[in-house]
């Protein structure tokens, strides 16, 4: 089934605690992004990923990593977590870069930061 | 990134009626996408808009591009309760992404 995946669907952790959450699609698509999804806010990118080796920020960059290492997966990495990051959290994937391409959604991550 | 209005913010609507809501920008794009994002799930594409002036449907949906590419619309005819959720629209500048920031429908049965 083509389709991707995140992992952990939940998590609740402390402040400063390093943690990272994975993202994989068997899609062989290019684009990957991140983003999260506060109340009244709607969905904000954090990062994306044009292919292999090449990401850029979006809107919301501050306090976050990923890396582009193989072509399937697309960690979301917070190296000092804070309250403020406490969110939903989703990573996408689409066939090629370009906001023509329809973006294929993971479950979501619901992250807390105490 | 971009920044979008998108209206209403929130509806609440008994079953059959229909919901009419929109996304506007200052600036002009070339595409307008809308998705909707049911509870506990990520956001599915509903309906891609490539031309300005395009009127496309899908099912009871109804999606325009207006014609001064800075505006779109997504009309819902004779809502169902299978209808709730979060619509949103998007646009790309390039390769980042901006969504609006959501009209999350309810229908009263």
């Amino acid at each position: 089934e083509a389709q991707v995946t995140q992992n952990p669907r939940y998590l609740i952790t402390v402040t400063g605690k390093k943690l990272t959450v994975t993202c994989s699609q068997n899609m062989n698509h290019e684009y990957m992004s991140w983003y999260r999804q506060d109340p009244g806010l709607g969905l904000r990118q954090i990062y994306y990923s044009m292919n292999v080796e090449v990401t850029d920020k979006g809107d919301v960059p501050e306090g976050y990593k990923v890396s582009r290492k193989e072509k399937r997966n697309f960690p979301l990495i917070l190296e000092s977590p804070s309250p403020n990051q406490t969110s939903l959290y989703f990573c996408a994937s689409s066939p090629i870069g370009g906001g023509d391409n329809e973006q294929f959604f993971g479950p979501g991550t619901r992250l807390t930061v105490l | 990134g971009q920044q979008l209005n998108q209206s209403p913010q929130s509806m609440f609507i008994q079953e059959g009626e229909d919901v009419s809501m929109n996304c506007t920008s200052s600036s002009i794009f070339n595409t307008w996408l809308w998705y909707k994002q049911e509870p506990g799930e990520g956001p599915v594409l509903l309906i891609a808009l490539y031309k300005a002036g395009e009127l496309t449907s899908n099912g009871r949906l109804t999606a325009q591009f207006g014609i001064t590419r800075k505006d779109s619309f997504l009309n819902i005819s004779a809502s169902i309760p299978s209808d709730v959720g979060i619509y949103f629209c998007q646009v790309a500048g390039s390769y980042q992404l901006t969504f609006g920031k959501g009209t999350k429908l309810s229908v009263i049965p």
